[in-house]
């Protein structure tokens, strides 16, 4: 079955780390370009980090930068993010999103989405 | 960042209407814009990309049109599963936006 499985959302404290993971089945992962995108609690959508298919372009929102990091293991079919600092704002279920290419621009297959508390 | 605006943020409609939805962008995007519909709890799905290809297995009820910074998704004829919230989305810059949204509800 070709399906995103995200994980390693939870509960934690401002300023706190936190690495989310995303495994990718039924599909050769190593053609995508992989995302990241977030809705926080009744809110739209936000993208937050794209990945190349080899790694070789990484671009984050500015929201993010320098806090988030996106990475990836090919052998693995696995897309990761790194998250440091976090805030409250940062509160969001995060979903992995595949782009139909890479770097096409459009997503065209989702993970059900892992949800990040940032709270005292 | 280029930003995405959509009208109506909210959409009252009934079963059978024919409905438009558009999305201005606050610069030239060419035709790198997609439309994803998502329901209560959960994740998105793409209905269209590059402004007017439906994805694959997407009722022909839904179009889109559009170039340079203006955009409309429309549905022609309202199905009680159509009743959701919709995303505009530009790739024309690697900072990808979405638009707020918008609800469309009985």
């Amino acid at each position: 079955e070709v399906q995103l499985v995200e994980s390693g959302g939870g509960l934690v404290k401002p300023g706190g780390s936190l690495r989310l993971s995303c495994v990718a089945s039924g599909f050769t992962f190593s053609s995508h370009s992989m995302n990241w995108v977030r809705q926080a609690p009744g809110k739209g959508l936000e993208w937050v980090s794209s990945i190349s298919s080899s790694s070789f372009y990484i671009y984050h929102a500015d929201s993010v930068k320098g806090r988030f990091t996106i990475s990836r293991d090919n052998a693995k079919n696995s897309l990761y993010l790194e998250m440091n600092s976090l805030r409250a704002e940062d509160t969001a279920v995060y979903y992995c999103a595949r782009d139909d290419g890479d770097l096409f621009g459009y997503f065209d297959l989702w993970g059900r989405g892992t949800l990040v508390t940032v709270s005292s | 960042d280029i930003q995405m605006t959509q009208s109506p943020s909210t959409l009252s409609a009934s079963v059978g209407d024919r409905v438009t939805i558009t999305c201005r962008a606050s610069q030239s995007i060419r035709d790198l814009l997609a439309w994803y519909q998502q329901k209560p709890g959960k994740a998105p799905k793409l209905l269209i990309y590059k402004t007017s290809r439906l994805e694959s297995g997407v009722p022909s009820r839904f179009s889109g049109s559009g170039s340079g910074t203006e955009f409309t998704l429309t549905i022609s004829s309202l199905q009680p599963d159509d009743f959701a919230t919709y995303y505009c989305q530009q790739s024309e810059s690697y900072s990808y936006t979405f638009g707020q949204g918008t609800k469309l509800d009985i």
